[in-house]
């Protein structure tokens, strides 16, 4: 079985510009999420999908950050205008939805660096 | 306010040293407590979840206990490849799927 896909593992983008992150879920998962690590901090959540539709943005940042998951397969997340603080990891997390409790298994992650 | 709250922030040890590390957590109520291991320029790895005090999971020489206050996640006889970071994350019960992660242990194991 895949795991969760990152595409692309690293961008590099000066401030200002756009940059758009792809993530596809493990094939049946429902849940999907977008985590961030940025640097010296531990890994934040900034949203959860629940097939096409936002279950919980409470991490999203600001306007500049906008996800989407058309069909509730894949997900992109896309930074627009991209500042420097928005340099980091960004992960993302799919699960199923059963029993008591969901494991989350993540992808390895997209690198942006702003300049 | 929820927090997580891991230590040592670092752990160097030789083959065949045990130890423990610790992930303590304030939160009001929690769900499930879950354990990651991340090595470099890779996402998080899932290793265990703990629902409720008293339990214990067991994966080759990693054990992982739950308290009310806090978990311990025992490395028994390491061998280099258990070099990695360890992440303790938490998920509450009035914020269903969302993770909140400690800032994690960097374990390095010599031969």
């Amino acid at each position: 079985e895949a795991g969760v896909t990152q595409f692309p593992s690293h961008s590099v983008i000066e401030k200002g510009q756009t940059v758009t992150l792809r993530c596809d879920p493990i094939s049946g998962h429902d849940n999907l999420y977008w985590y961030r690590r940025v640097m010296g901090k531990e890994i934040k959540f900034l949203l959860h999908f629940v097939k096409e539709s936002k279950q919980d943005e409470s991490g999203m940042p600001n306007n500049r950050f906008l996800a989407e998951r058309t069909g509730g397969t894949y997900s992109t997340l896309k930074v627009q205008p991209a500042e420097l603080e928005d340099s980091g990891f960004y992960f993302c997390a799919s699960s199923q939805t059963s029993g008591r409790q969901e494991t989350q298994y993540f992808g390895p992650g997209t690198r942006l660096l702003v300049l | 306010e929820d927090q997580v709250t891991q230590s040592p922030e670092a752990l160097r040890l030789q083959e065949g040293e045990s130890s423990s590390l610790n992930c303590s957590y304030t939160v009001s109520g929690l769900r499930g407590l879950f354990w990651y291991r991340q090595d470099p320029g890779k996402g998080p790895e899932f290793l265990f979840t703990l629902y409720s005090a008293g339990e214990e999971k067991e994966k080759e020489r990693l054990k992982a206990t739950l308290t009310k206050k806090e978990s311990f996640l025992h490395i028994t006889a390491p061998k280099p490849e258990d070099s990695a970071t360890y992440l303790c994350a938490v998920m509450t019960t009035d914020s269903w799927g969302k993770l909140q992660f400690g800032a994690g242990t960097q374990v390095v194991v010599t031969p």
